[in-house]
């Protein structure tokens, strides 16, 4: 079956720093991929479409200069989270679509301290 | 926009009875929907997809349905076991390049 990857599993960092997060998909090369994020005991809300080779597109009320998205290759979609504060810690979870069903990566848990 | 809602949220039931969630939504022009199942601190693990031009799809103990004239999905989940404690969300492709909308979840308890 598809797989996706995720880079770090779970991370701390300091407020006020930045925090990358890779999402790789291992068997298949997308295109468009997805970026969510759940915060404790609620479900996922989309964030952004990362789109290979342009600029992603962002969901209302998701802050895009705050949220870095890059779609480098078919295979690599990354997201930074810039000047981190405890409000952004939560459970990001990256995705792709292939042949009518979604494939989610197994989560990266953000705590800012 | 598309409203998704699952019902109950929280559901606690013994072992060996039948569970079944729902999932409601606002907008019938769906892509797809697919049901979930998330561990607590895990990923989401697929259970079963749905396309919208079908009624049900079945996976061992599990049965999805899908009616589109209500705006409803069920999930059945029959003889449960304690493994199939876990939040169960179902989720809806909203576009052709597969942007999901997911509903709150209902996170079940099953007893021994």
């Amino acid at each position: 079956g598809a797989v996706v990857s995720q880079h770090p599993s779970w991370v701390i960092c300091k407020s006020g720093t930045s925090v990358k997060i890779e999402c790789r998909s291992l068997d298949f090369q997308a295109t468009t991929m997805f970026w969510y994020r759940q915060f404790p005991k609620q479900s996922l809300m989309l964030m952004a479409t990362s789109n290979e080779g342009s600029k992603a597109t962002y969901e209302q009320g998701v802050e895009k200069d705050k949220f870095l998205i890059n779609h480098a290759s078919l295979t690599l979609s990354t997201l930074t989270v810039t000047s981190a504060h405890p409000e952004d810690s939560s459970f990001y979870i990256c995705s792709y679509y292939r042949g009518s069903e979604q494939y989610f990566g197994p989560g990266t848990r953000l705590t800012v301290t | 926009k598309q409203e998704v809602t699952q019902i109950p949220a929280a559901l606690s039931v013994p072992e060996g009875e039948n569970l079944v969630l729902n999932c409601s939504f606002t907008d019938s022009a769906i892509y797809n929907l697919q049901w979930f199942r998330q561990d607590p601190g895990k990923g989401l693990t697929s259970l079963l997809l749905i396309q919208s031009s079908q009624r049900e799809q079945t996976s061992g103990r599990l049965n999805a349905s899908l009616d589109k004239s209500s705006g409803r999905s069920t999930l059945y989940i029959a003889a449960s076991q304690p493994g199939d404690s876990a939040t169960y969300l179902c989720a809806w492709v909203t576009d052709s390049w597969g942007k999901f909308q997911f509903g709150a979840g209902t996170q079940v308890v099953v007893t021994p």
